[in-house]
């Protein structure tokens, strides 16, 4: 249902655009981004519409947002900090067959 | 503020059961579906169950259905897993997940700090 690289990287105050993709059959789901530091539980970080509109939780930064493309969803981090150096989860619950979802996760490597 | 605590977690050797709660807090509980999730060590975050608010609605991944039991309590703010005849496999941090449903779906949107179970002779 989600597909994510396994992978990315980017420099120190620069920005990184990550990527999770819908199977073609659920492209008009919403989906949510989860950061998850070394060695901590996830945090949910927005929730991110077909449309391209989302809505972060409480208390995240303004240098992450959100963008959509058909069945492509997009989490844009910008200013990069060695803090955003985490795994990086895309969530969805699939309607048809009655089950949650995850994406395999992104790891994010700051240089 | 949201709060999400689970407990239970520990050794168990394979074929052994193990309850799970999640206490809730910050938000009106019967009001929300809940999921718990799993993440085997240094794996990716897997889901394991869900339940509706009123607990009407009932569903478990692949891996676990038949062995173990999702429920909750409204009156306490509490969630629970019931999980027999445990595996090597099913040994991970479990956490407890909050969903938020909108028009367009429904996600994930608060976790809990997470408790490990360990399965091992």
């Amino acid at each position: 249902v989600l597909t994510q690289s396994s992978s990315a990287s980017a420099s120190l105050g620069s920005s990184v655009k990550l990527t999770c993709t819908l199977s073609s059959w659920h492209s008009n789901y919403i989906i949510s981004w989860h950061q998850q530091q070394p060695g901590k539980a996830p945090r949910y970080l927005m929730s991110l519409e077909a449309s391209g509109s989302y809505n972060k939780g409480s208390g995240v930064s303004g240098r992450f947002s959100g963008s959509s493309s058909g069945a492509d969803r997009f989490l844009t981090i910008s200013n990069l900090q060695f803090e955003d150096e985490a795994d990086y989860y895309c969530e969805t619950w699939d309607r048809d067959t009655r089950r949650d979802a995850f994406g395999g996760g992104t790891k994010l490597t700051v240089l | 503020e949201v709060q999400l605590v689970e407990s239970g977690g520990g050794l168990v050797k394979p074929g052994g059961s193990l309850r799970l709660s999640c206490e809730a807090s910050g938000f009106i509980f019967n009001t929300h579906s809940m999921n718990w999730v799993r993440q085997a060590p240094g794996k990716g975050l897997e889901w394991v169950s869900a339940i509706s608010y009123d607990s009407t609605y009932i569903y478990y991944g692949d891996a676990v259905k038949g062995r173990f039991t999702i429920s909750r309590d409204n009156a306490k703010s509490s969630l629970y897993l019931q999980m027999n005849d445990l595996r090597a496999e099913d040994t991970a941090v479990y956490y407890c997940a909050r969903a938020f449903i909108v028009s367009t779906g429904t996600f994930v949107d608060y976790w809990g700090q997470g408790t490990l179970v360990t399965v091992s002779s």
